[in-house]
């Protein structure tokens, strides 16, 4: 089945204590995307990738960072998690062009 | 810079009544125009999209939209609510630059009342 598998779907940690939210797709495409959700601000791209060794900032990339070693693979870490992070966190990827991205399951993020 | 406005938060219709989303945006470049629909606990789903050739275009669910240039809108339409359809959606926008950046709306959160 064609999908993007993000883990874990609930994490709560402490500030402060890096953590990785991985995210994997099977389906070969070339772009790949991290959002946050929060309420009443609908979904903000937190970093993107168009292949593999290239990422870049999108519009709130501030404490996180990302990497694309594999093209099926794009992580999200935080390595000083901070309360203003806890968040519903979502990956999507598209092939290159006008299709639309498949998204993971999200990740409910709590810091505390 | 292009950005997507959705009227209204929270909309209620009644089963069987018309269902009506609003979304309009900004774009100095022929934008693409996609609708998402996330039910609770999960991501979001492709609903359909617009990129080039006829403005009306046909979704899944029943759903469809129509690309009106002169009114800078992407409205999302379905003819009749079913119980099922309750979620929130969301309008997105996208260029045509290459980079492929989307940029989503707020969302409304539709009720279907029995």
């Amino acid at each position: 089945e064609a999908q993007v598998t993000q883990n874990p779907r609930y994490l709560i940690t402490v500030t402060g204590k890096k953590l990785t939210v991985t995210c994997s797709q099977n389906m070969n495409h070339e772009y790949m995307s991290w959002y946050r959700q929060d309420p009443g601000l609908g979904l903000r791209q937190i970093y993107y990738s168009m292949n593999v060794e290239v990422t870049d900032k999108g519009d709130v990339p501030e404490g996180y960072k990302v990497s694309r070693k594999e093209k099926r693979n794009f992580p999200l870490i935080l390595e000083s998690p901070s309360p203003n992070q806890t968040s519903l966190y979502f990956c999507a990827s598209s092939p290159q062009g006008p299709y639309g991205y498949t998204f993971g399951s999200g990740t409910r993020l709590t810091v505390v | 810079a292009q950005s997507v406005t959705q009227l209204g938060s929270h909309v209620s219709v009644s089963e069987g009544a018309l269902v009506l989303l609003r979304c309009n945006y900004s774009s100095s470049v022929p934008p693409y125009l996609f609708w998402y629909v996330q039910y609770p606990n999960q991501g979001l789903q492709l609903l359909l999209k617009y990129t080039t050739g006829a403005t009306l275009v046909k979704g899944i669910n029943g759903f469809e939209a129509e690309f009106k240039k002169s009114e800078t809108s992407f409205h999302l339409t379905k003819p009749s609510a079913h119980m099922s359809d309750a979620a929130e959606y969301f309008c997105a926008v996208s260029d045509n630059s290459g980079t492929y950046k989307y940029i989503f709306g707020t969302g409304t959160r539709l009720k279907v009342l029995a």
